[in-house]
């Protein structure tokens, strides 16, 4: 079956701009997370839902980030006012139960560049 | 939040059995391990969860000594296409906690 999908998969913007970014997750799985990762580095946890709200939002690194998923399936993290520290690949991840121990399917991520 | 250490990079030649040891000395009573697997250019795959003992499945094992505080992770006749990072975690309740991982290098 399908996996998680995400797009775009390359985001070019400029610093100061908003942008958008999006996840598909696997079909009938509760639970959603974003990560960031930054080049060399492991994954850092941002947001997680469990269905349609956020369960935990305590690594968004600021209230420029935001992150909605209205309908308990897709899921979407906006960043305003984008700083060139954002630049990093922001990588979704779904899984079956609530638990966050349980395994979880990443998706390809995004690579967000900010000029 | 439990801290993990692991090496930072590991080399091995084609066909040997490859351990990396992951210490997680401040482990909860309710903490699983988890570990994980990237290649460049795509998201961490789920490799093998354990909470004790020795677990394995068609990848790799995990084994975890009665204290627990540490694991390792074997991984079985390595091939070219095990190169990759390795992260290891500890969760419980909370959202996965990732390190920089162990880059690991399969050799011809």
């Amino acid at each position: 079956g399908a996996g998680v999908s995400q797009t775009p998969s390359n985001k070019v913007t400029e610093k100061g701009k908003y942008v958008e970014l999006r996840c598909d997750p696997i079909s009938g799985h509760t639970a959603l997370y974003w990560y960031r990762q930054s080049l060399g580095q492991g994954p850092e946890f941002l947001i997680y839902f469990q269905g349609t709200g956020a369960a935990d939002d305590s690594g968004l690194p600021n209230d420029r980030f935001f992150a909605v998923r209205p309908e308990g399936s897709v899921s979407t993290l906006k960043i305003q006012r984008t700083e060139r520290g954002d630049s990093a690949v922001y990588l979704c991840a779904s899984s079956l139960t609530m638990g966050t121990r349980d395994e979880q399917y990443f998706g390809p991520g995004t690579r967000l560049t900010v000029t | 939040l439990a801290k993990t250490t692991q090496p930072i990079s590991m080399d091995s030649y084609e066909g040997q059995e490859v351990n990396i040891t992951c210490s997680h000395n401040n482990i909860a009573t309710n903490d699983y391990i988890t570990w994980y697997q990237q290649f460049p250019s795509q998201g961490p795959r789920f490799i093998i969860q354990g909470y004790k003992t020795k677990v394995t499945n068609e990848v790799a094992s995990l084994f975890i000594p009665a204290d627990r505080k540490s694991s390792t992770l074997s991984l079985p006749r390595v091939s070219l296409s095990d190169t990759a990072v390795y992260y290891c975690l500890v969760s419980g309740n909370t959202p996965l906690v990732f390190g920089k991982g162990t880059r690991l290098s399969v050799i011809a």
